[in-house]
């Protein structure tokens, strides 16, 4: 089946860095890339939905300017959390659809987990 | 607002035995509806997907049921093994919002030897 490979898995970071997550696609193009938080032993939470070659649309109440989203191109979306705090220590998720959602698979990555110290 | 309920939250059953896990959900317009699994530190691993013309979808000892009239969907896992311990996330479409997915909060599954 289609692969969603994110990296890294494992980051840990200082107060005051930005740590960017990648996402990619491995065997299937992605115009659509969805970014989620999830907090131990919670759902996923989506953040922002990723289209390549435009502006990520984000959900209420996550804020842009502090979680950058750029999907370059078909196989590729990227997560920066920027000047990261201790509360953005989280589970992040991507995921890539193979096709429209209404019918198309929906694929997750591995999953990164940040640790701000 | 659409929403995805699941039930128990969490549940332990013996190696062997079988289980069922509950999803009532009010999103509509009803598109699909997904069963992931996700191990603990990992990604969502799809399970099955449905539409409202299918009541039933098998993937090996993993069966899904899907009410559309009711509005709920069951999973049911066949002769448990301790593999199956994780966490089973439903996931309901909305026809008219596209990619707008709505995530239950999962129930977590534990199975002992």
């Amino acid at each position: 089946g289609a692969v969603v490979s994110q990296h890294p898995s494992r980051v840990i970071c200082k107060s005051g860095t930005s740590v960017k997550i990648e996402c990619r696609s491995l065997d299937f193009q992605a115009t659509t890339m969805f970014w989620y938080r999830q907090f131990p032993k919670k759902s996923l939470m989506l953040m922002a939905t990723s289209n390549e070659g435009s502006k990520a649309t984000y959900e209420q109440g996550v804020e842009k300017d502090k979680f950058l989203i750029n999907h370059a191109s078909l196989t590729l979306s990227t997560l920066t959390v920027t000047s990261a705090h201790p509360e953005d220590s989280s589970f992040y998720i991507c995921s890539a659809s193979s096709g429209r959602a209404e019918g198309g698979e929906l694929f997750f990555g591995e999953g990164s987990r940040l640790t701000v110290l | 607002k659409n929403q995805v309920e699941q039930s128990p939250q969490s549940l332990i059953i013996l190696e062997g035995k079988n289980c069922t896990l509950q999803c009532n959900y009010t999103v509509s317009p009803f598109s699909n509806l997904r069963w992931y699994k996700q191990d603990t530190g990992r990604g969502p691993v799809s399970l099955t997907i449905m539409t409202f013309s299918e009541n039933t979808k098998s993937n090996g000892r993993y069966t899904a049921t899907l009410d559309a009239d009711t509005k709920q969907s069951s999973l049911h896992i066949t002769a448990s093994q301790l593999s199956d311990s994780a966490s089973y996330i439903c996931v309901v479409s909305a026809a008219l919002n596209d990619y707008k997915l709505s995530f239950g909060a999962g129930t977590t599954v534990t199975v002992r030897a």
